[in-house]
């Protein structure tokens, strides 16, 4: 069964807009990873942080983890068209990369 | 980074018949994992590919439907057996990076079943 759910399931807004999405997790975890999906296509990795970490940034990427809730944030600033596509998180329980996928946003960054 | 190669990238196959998906990688890499993601889904891992030993399933994804080689440190395939509409999904391959944390994805294989 999936770690953790999404929301939202869908967002849509308009270029230089910040879009948030959020991932809630079940189990204890090593790290919280986002990956972007665009089209149905393989994975790209975004961000790593660590489950003693609370908040990273990279470029226009910044994630906040909160492991008493048991939930993450990723927060896309200054948004552009070519953000669109599906973003999901997906934890580790150890160190190694077998990983637990949330169920997904898909962004829309309308120009 | 790992640079993986992952064939086909997408096929029509007929209900009842098999389907190999290839996954090559530049490097030499310890961990491989196979994902199923059904439209509209998110990924499923479907077992760890082990070099040298039998492939590590997932609860719900047996040996006789996915059978899985891992003949060396670079390569492994997934077997999608006697196929029905059900398994149209796209299959992805995926490999641990260096750090040990983080993965690298192939292109995925979009299976379409009819």
């Amino acid at each position: 069964s999936q770690q953790g759910e999404e929301d939202p399931q869908a967002l849509s807004i308009q270029e230089g807009e910040n879009a948030t999405m959020n991932c809630s997790y079940k189990t204890s975890i090593n790290n919280l990873q986002w990956y972007r999906q665009n089209s149905g296509r393989g994975l790209v990795h975004l961000i790593l942080i660590r489950s003693n970490e609370r908040e990273k940034h990279s470029g226009r990427l910044r994630v906040t983890l909160d492991t008493s809730k048991k939930s993450s944030s990723l927060l896309i600033t200054a948004s552009r068209a070519a953000d669109t596509a599906s973003y999901f998180c997906a934890t580790s329980e150890t160190s190694g990369s077998r990983l637990t996928f949330g169920e997904g946003t898909q962004l829309t960054v309308n120009p | 980074s790992a640079v993986i190669s992952q064939k086909p990238s997408r096929d029509i196959c007929q209900r009842g018949t098999s389907l190999t998906i290839q996954c090559q990688v530049d490097s030499q890499v310890t961990m491989m994992f196979w994902y199923r993601q059904q439209p509209g889904q998110s990924l499923t891992l479907i077992a760890t590919a082990n070099q040298g030993s039998e492939a590590t399933y997932e609860s719900g994804f047996v040996i006789d439907k996915f059978p899985i080689s891992r003949p060396n440190l670079t390569f492994s395939t997934l077997t999608v057996s006697n196929m029905s509409p059900e398994d149209s999904s796209i299959y992805l391959c995926s490999v641990e990076a260096l750090t040990g944390d983080s993965a690298f994805f192939g292109q995925g294989t979009r299976l379409t079943v009819v």
